[in-house]
C-alpha cells in the first residue's frame, strides 16, 4: 500500500532533550516536506527536500533540523525541544512540487514540558 | 509574498443546505491550487485541485483569477462532509512548497 509513515505517533518530552520523528514513503517521490499544525494557524512548512541531499528552509525552520539521505526518509529532529515546538506536525510527500498532490502522514503530536 | 487565506475558521449549515468555503489568495504568477480535507482522526488528503476541474464527492471550486479566488461549492451538504478543510497554493516559481490556509471547519448540522 502507498502511504507515508511517521513515527512515534504521540510523544511527550521535556526540554531540551533531543529527540527525532521518522518520516517514510514507498512511493519513490522526490519532494518531502514536514509540516506543524496549530490552531488558528493551519499548517506551515518546516523544511521541505526537492530530493536526496536537497534540504530547505520553509516558513519556520528554527529550532528543527532535516536530513535526507535516502529518497524513502526524511527525519525531523528537535536538537533541543522547547514549549513552543509542542504541535502536531505531519511529513508529506509528493511525486514533484507543482500540480501534484501531497500524500501526508497520520501526523505526530508532540508535547514539550 | 504568496498567501492563502480562508476568512472562515468555522462554518456551520443545514444538511441539504448548500455550502460555500471562501479562499482567497495572493500570488504573482500563475497558481496551483488545492484544497484538502481532514476528517475527523484521519490524515489530510487531498480533495481537488483547480487543473483538473473535477467535482469530488459533490464538491467544485472554480479559479477566479480577477477575484484571486478559488472558493470551494456544494450544492446540497450531507453530515459527511464535517470536516477540515484547507485551501492551498503550490508556489513553483519560488520556493518550491505548498503554503496552506489557516483552515475552515465545517459542521454540517442534522
Amino acid at each position: 500500500e502507498a502511504q507515508v509513515t511517521q513515527n512515534p505517533r504521540y510523544l511527550i518530552t521535556v526540554t531540551g532533550k533531543k529527540l527525532t520523528v521518522t518520516c517514510s514513503q514507498n512511493m519513490n517521490h522526490e519532494y518531502m516536506s514536514w509540516y506543524r499544525q496549530d490552531p488558528g494557524l493551519g499548517l506551515r512548512q518546516i523544511y521541505y527536500s526537492m530530493n536526496v541531499e536537497v534540504t530547505d528552509k520553509g516558513d519556520v525552520p528554527e529550532g528543527y533540523k532535516v536530513s535526507r539521505k535516502e529518497k524513502r526518509n526524511f527525519p525531523l529532529i528537535l536538537e533541543s525541544p522547547s514549549p513552543n515546538q509542542t504541535s502536531l506536525y505531519f511529513c508529506a510527500s509528493s511525486l514533484r512540487v507543482g500540480a501534484y498532490e501531497q500524500y501526508f502522514g497520520p501526523g505526530t503530536r508532540l508535547t514539550v514540558t | 509574498a504568496q498567501r492563502v487565506t480562508q476568512p472562515e475558521k468555522l462554518l456551520s449549515v443545514f444538511k441539504g443546505a448548500p455550502v460555500e468555503l471562501k479562499c482567497n489568495y495572493s500570488y504573482s504568477g500563475s497558481p496551483e491550487l488545492f484544497w484538502y480535507v481532514q476528517y475527523s482522526r484521519q490524515r489530510l488528503q487531498l480533495l481537488l485541485r483547480h487543473i483538473s476541474r473535477e467535482s469530488i464527492k459533490g464538491f467544485t471550486a472554480d479559479l477566479n483569477k480577477g477575484e484571486t479566488s478559488f472558493h470551494l461549492k456544494k450544492p446540497f451538504a450531507q453530515e459527511e462532509d464535517s470536516a477540515m478543510y484547507y485551501c492551498a497554493l503550490s508556489d513553483i516559481q519560488g520556493a518550491q512548497k505548498l503554503v496552506f490556509g489557516q483552515g475552515t471547519r465545517l459542521t454540517i448540522n442534522p
